[in-house]
């Protein structure tokens, strides 16, 4: 079974600065994929970045980066030079070699970046 | 860009009623889903779909149906809405094996 959990339902975090949003997750599958998906609170899912488990370097975009620690089942989102903007709801997901197209999806962490 | 469109944003329905929510995508993707999102629970998978006329029951499927006519078009069907499925409903779709998601921008429907 595929699991993966968010530990933070709410973080906060000053604007300009960095901030880590945690993940880990739980599967038997050798391979995998990584996900991270920011929803405003228009409601759309926007898709942030991608890591693949064999992937050996850590996924970049822009100011999003992710802290890949396949040993310890994380995968963390860092969000560097935070902006008004950020403040959303963040989810990671994955989606297993034996889980098709289907992808799993953690509880969420609501980003609050203060002015 | 590939584009996602549920037909509604707001929809309040009455408890007992059959309920559609439709979903269409124009990048002739293979893979359609239908996921509600609950404070707290995250994303729940209610049923999926591979190809035209075909269909996949997910996580939580109880009390929902779909169809799937079309490659482009799937819709999530309440028989007979019930209280408790008030939620916020999210359709994606995906091209193949290896791709990610593309969203919808959510239905968030409200059943009294």
């Amino acid at each position: 079974a595929q699991k993966i959990t968010q530990t933070q339902p709410g973080m906060f975090v000053q604007e300009k600065e960095a901030v880590t949003l945690d993940c880990t997750y739980d599967t038997s599958d050798q391979s995998y994929g990584l996900f991270w998906y920011k929803q405003p609170s228009s409601g759309e899912m926007i898709f942030l970045i991608y890591q693949g488990s064999y992937d050996e370097q850590n996924a970049t975009e822009g100011r999003y980066s992710l802290n890949f620690q396949k040993a310890r089942k994380s995968a963390n989102l860092v969000i560097s030079a935070s902006q008004l903007g950020d403040s959303a709801m963040y989810f990671c997901a994955m989606r297993g070699a034996n889980t098709g197209n289907q992808f799993y999806f953690g509880t969420g962490t609501s980003l609050t970046v203060i002015p | 860009d590939v584009k996602v469109t549920q037909s509604s944003r707001y929809l309040v329905k009455r408890t007992g009623e059959k309920v559609f929510l439709e979903c269409v995508q124009d990048m002739d993707h293979e893979n359609m889903f239908w996921y509600r999102q609950d404070p707290g629970l995250g994303l729940r998978l209610i049923y999926f779909s591979y190809d035209v006329k075909m269909k996949e029951k997910g996580d939580i499927p109880e009390g929902y149906s779909v169809s799937r006519e079309k490659k482009e078009r799937f819709s999530l069907i309440l028989e007979s809405a019930s209280t408790n499925q008030t939620s916020m409903y999210l359709c994606a779709s995906s091209f193949g094996d290896g791709y990610g998601y593309t969203f919808g921008s959510g239905t968030r429907l409200t059943v009294v």
